[in-house]
């Protein structure tokens, strides 16, 4: 039973375009919420996160945004570059502190085409 | 800071063989988690420690996984005996007191025959 779903296994964009990076979640319960990006044989890295109190969080040219009605969050990446191209992981936990644990949807590969 | 370090990075075995994966968390950290990748299930987690403590190990497939905190800054994962399914990626992370991020080792690509 997925409690957090990527239902895209992959998403190809031009560079410079937008890329749009979908999650949904099941469990209301959870109330921190992260995205990862992992490189072909590399641990997964952090990139951006968001609390439930807030509905978006910008860091550069990263925005995650969360919709608690929906259970859905998204990471927006504008302009994709194809330094971006990697599989990216989101994430939920019920708390926001680093010693719980975070479920982690099947990933989604971006492909940044130059 | 050297980061998480796992080893081996490879491993090929052959069904019915103990295999032991080693991990070591970034200074000062207090949380350590195990995870293995595949590509139908993602990252999942398998056990969790907070200072040295097993806190939940629900993610363990079978009793033939078992995992261990020695010291606060070493973790093994063992499969005895190893199966085919258990092919997959093996990622350990660890997590500073009160933070929020999991910082990830390289992995362990584990191939059973």
């Amino acid at each position: 039973d997925q409690q957090v779903k990527q239902n895209s296994p992959s998403l190809s964009v031009q560079e410079g375009r937008i890329s749009i990076l979908n999650c949904d979640y099941t469990n209301s319960m959870f109330d921190y919420f992260l995205w990862y990006k992992k490189y072909p044989a590399e641990g997964p890295t952090f990139l951006i996160s968001i609390s439930s109190i807030k509905d978006k969080n910008e860091d550069g040219r990263f925005t995650v945004f969360l919709n608690k009605s929906a259970k859905h969050l998204s990471l927006h990446i504008v302009p994709s570059q194809p330094g971006d191209s990697a599989v990216y992981f989101c994430a939920a936990s019920p708390r926001p502190a680093g010693t719980y644990k975070y479920i982690f949807g099947t990933g989604t590969r971006l492909k940044v085409l130059a | 800071d050297a980061g998480v370090i796992q080893s081996p990075r490879h491993e090929v075995t052959e069904m019915g063989q103990e295999v032991t994966l080693r991990c070591k968390l970034i200074s000062g950290h207090n949380s350590l988690f195990w995870y293995r990748q595949t590509m139908m299930r993602g990252l999942e987690l398998l056990i969790y420690f907070n200072n040295n403590v097993p806190i939940d190990d629900s993610g363990m497939p079978e009793d033939r996984f078992s995992a261990k905190m020695p010291n606060a800054s070493f973790s093994t994962l063992k499969i005895q005996p190893s199966e085919p399914r258990d092919s997959a990626v093996y990622f350990c992370a660890s997590s500073p007191r009160g933070g929020n991020e999991q910082y990830f080792g390289p992995g362990t690509r584990l191939t059973v025959t």
